[in-house]
């Protein structure tokens, strides 16, 4: 069974430019998180979204968004880079049964900005 | 605001068990205490959750204590790819379902 897969893997972008980030979550898993990572430093929550819409946002400014698609991948979209969103980016996903599952990540988009 | 501290680094010796400890003094009833791992700039790994009962799985063993405000993560024969930085996280059942994490214990297994 495939995991949460993100693309792409390395992305280098200008400063004032925008960047999509890709994530496909588990088969069967409707929840996605995404998660910053600069260098050295903790993970950071960016965004949650389930069934279609966002349940929960992390203290980041509005040109972080996202969203997800009807079949649960998700976008996360960065307007107007600047140099210290240059980070690993982390989505991760998990399911519903009687509880939520515990969330599986993937292996991340590395974004540089120059 | 995590709600768990943990030591910031720890070391082991190749093939003895290494004992992570994790302190959630203000756990909630409905709140689960999960593990894991993050291995250099990698996705983290899941390793193990429970709720109150010490839980077993290939990878580890959790230890929660009977009031529930700390636990213990257990790798019973630590090999040097165990080498990462451990995250102990409390998360809901249901409701807020983000998991936050604090800064972990980096663990390092010598030769």
């Amino acid at each position: 069974e495939a995991g949460v897969t993100q693309s792409p893997t390395h992305l280098i972008k200008t400063r004032g430019q925008q960047a999509t980030l890709r994530c496909s979550p588990i088969s069967g898993h409707t929840s996605v998180y995404w998660y910053q990572q600069a260098l050295g430093l903790g993970l950071q929550f960016l965004l949650w979204y389930d069934e279609g819409e966002e349940r929960n946002r992390g203290n980041f400014p509005p040109r972080f968004s996202g969203r997800q698609f009807p079949n649960y991948s998700s976008e996360l979209n960065v307007n107007a880079l600047e140099l210290e969103d240059s980070a690993l980016y982390l989505c991760a996903s998990s399911g519903r049964g009687r509880v939520y599952t515990e969330a599986f990540f993937g292996q991340g988009t590395r974004l540089t900005v120059v | 605001d995590a709600k768990t501290t943990q030591p910031p680094s720890m070391d082991c010796a190749e093939g003895r068990a290494a004992n992570l400890p994790c302190n959630h003094s203000t756990i909630s009833g409905n709140e689960y205490v999960y593990w894991y791992r993050q291995i250099h700039s990698q996705g983290p790994q899941y390793i193990i959750h429970g709720l109150k009962n010490n839980e077993t799985n290939e990878m580890a063993s959790l230890i929660i204590t009977e009031d529930r405000k700390s636990s213990t993560l257990i790798l019973p024969h630590a090999t040097l790819r165990d080498t990462a930085v451990y995250y102990c996280i409390v998360r809901p059942s249901q409701g807020a379902q983000k998991l936050v994490f604090g800064q972990g214990t980096r663990l390092t297994i010598n030769p």
